[in-house]
């Protein structure tokens, strides 16, 4: 495994504005991951981070609202874009090392996210 | 396709007690299988695993689960529970042609003292 680390840890924004949120490796890892988990409820893929090209996002998710960005092995940031309530929410990164089924997926310890 | 369900979103259990929690699948292919567990306000740890081989799987924290390819099911179990094993736990399904993993409604575990 490895140390997985997320900024910020949580914050509170205002409608029509944009948070960055920034998801470190302290090793290489192949494969990244964004989720999304509503209050309450279980987690939901955003999108796949892909290193040096577009990230792959899953249906309901749109470049758009959640540009993704992963420069390397070890680093990928997501934004949320002209946020409204609806995006309050934790937003939990997730890694595999190997990128062969089967791989475990280790996860950050999440931003929880207010949209006031 | 993959899915997971978890039957029972609050499991309420006395300090010592049995725990089970239920996890029952649907995969077009061989699936792995996986229990997480998120503390409050804290992200997701890996309990354990099922890939291939021996279907009664260990992890930690004294947890275990047994994968039953005949009711498509991978339960969790802890003979004794403890105060601090109050959190949520996470059934996911994978597949062997691709990372996504596909996650249970969750199941939050109460143990009373």
């Amino acid at each position: 495994s490895a140390v997985i680390s997320q900024k910020p840890s949580r914050d509170i924004c205002q409608r029509g504005t944009s948070l960055t949120i920034q998801c470190q490796v302290d090793s290489q890892v192949t494969m990244m991951f964004w989720y999304r988990q509503q209050p309450g409820q279980s987690l939901t893929l955003i999108a796949t981070a892909n290193q040096g090209s577009e990230a792959t996002y899953e249906s309901g998710f749109v470049i758009d609202k959640f540009p993704i960005s992963r420069p390397n092995l070890t680093f990928s940031t997501l934004t949320v874009s002209n946020m409204s309530p609806e995006d309050s929410s934790i937003y939990l990164c997730s890694v595999e090392f190997s990128g062969r089924a089967p791989d475990t997926q280790y996860f950050g310890p999440g931003t929880r996210l207010t949209v006031l | 396709a993959q899915s997971v369900t978890q039957l029972g979103s609050h499991v309420s259990v006395s300090e010592g007690a049995l725990v089970l929690l239920r996890c029952n699948y649907s995969s077009s292919v061989p699936p792995y299988l996986f229990w997480y567990v998120q503390y409050p306000n804290q992200g997701l740890q890996l309990l354990l695993k099922y890939t291939t081989g021996a279907t009664l799987v260990k992890g930690i924290n004294g947890f275990e689960a047994e994968f039953k390819k005949s009711e498509t099911s991978f339960h969790l179990t802890k003979p004794s529970a403890h105060m601090s094993d109050a959190a949520e736990y996470f059934c996911a399904v994978s597949g062997n042609n691709f990372n996504k993993f596909y996650f249970g409604s969750g199941t939050k575990l109460n143990v009373k003292p």
